[in-house]
């Protein structure tokens, strides 16, 4: 989508190994999130950031981290990826907590963990 | 415990017909609901916000009620057409600091010609 980039968009991977997905935007947007996607459970929130350096769990958090160095720049760490990680993940962007413009999403990465 | 249902899983309805789809919430009070169209491998794309004091929003075809009473929005398409095919999520942005948004589990609606 228009502003907002998400890589890799496909990547297997094998059980205990670290994995990075990198979300990028050009919207100099100030917050940003990863959800993921999975059947049944609908859409997920791991983690967000309102800021660079700031950053806030969500509710499926365990076995993830977060950075944000740069304010175009959210990466999602798998720290040793389980096959219960299998998901399409998405990043999101906003300009406000409270947009009324909605979130802009990416157009996802389908990570499978073998 | 805290719960954002969308009822239907999947809704079929003929070309030209208004779908409606619901979203019903429990120990939430949310600032505002929005809802989002999702095609296959794509990322959902915002629609339509209703905020808390709002009993009704318009967009072209679209329309959105909130009822505060009945913890509940309903979603309209009217003249539906074919193209309209897609999963729709609501969302509800929780009346507390910046909590992001908690999304449904989607309708997946089919518009049959």
């Amino acid at each position: 989508d228009a502003g907002i980039t998400q890589s890799p968009r496909h990547k297997v991977t094998e059980t205990g190994t670290p994995v990075t997905l990198r979300c990028h935007q050009t919207e100099n947007h100030r917050y940003m999130y990863w959800y993921r996607q999975d059947p049944g459970h609908g859409l997920r929130l791991i983690h967000y950031s309102y800021g660079v350096k700031d950053t806030d769990k969500g509710e499926v958090s365990d076995g993830y981290s977060v950075s944000r160095s740069k304010t175009e720049d959210f990466l999602l760490t798998l720290e040793s990826a389980t096959s219960s990680q299998t998901s399409v993940y998405f990043c999101a962007i906003s300009e406000s907590s409270g947009s009324d413009n909605g979130y802009t999403f990416g157009s996802g990465t389908r990570l499978t963990v073998v | 415990s805290q719960k954002i249902e969308q009822n239907s899983e999947a809704l079929n309805i003929q070309e030209g017909k208004t779908a409606t789809l619901t979203c019903n919430y429990t120990n939430y009070s949310p600032a505002y609901l929005q809802w989002y169209r999702q095609d296959p491998g794509r990322g959902p794309v915002f629609l339509l916000l209703i905020r808390e004091n709002e009993k009704e929003k318009r967009k072209e075809r679209l329309k959105v009620t909130f009822d505060t009473t009945l913890k509940q929005s309903l979603f309209h398409i009217t003249a539906s057409q074919p193209a309209d095919s897609a999963t729709y999520l609501c969302a509800l942005r929780p009346n507390s600091g910046n909590t992001p948004l908690v999304f449904g589990k989607g309708t997946r609606l089919s518009v049959i010609a």
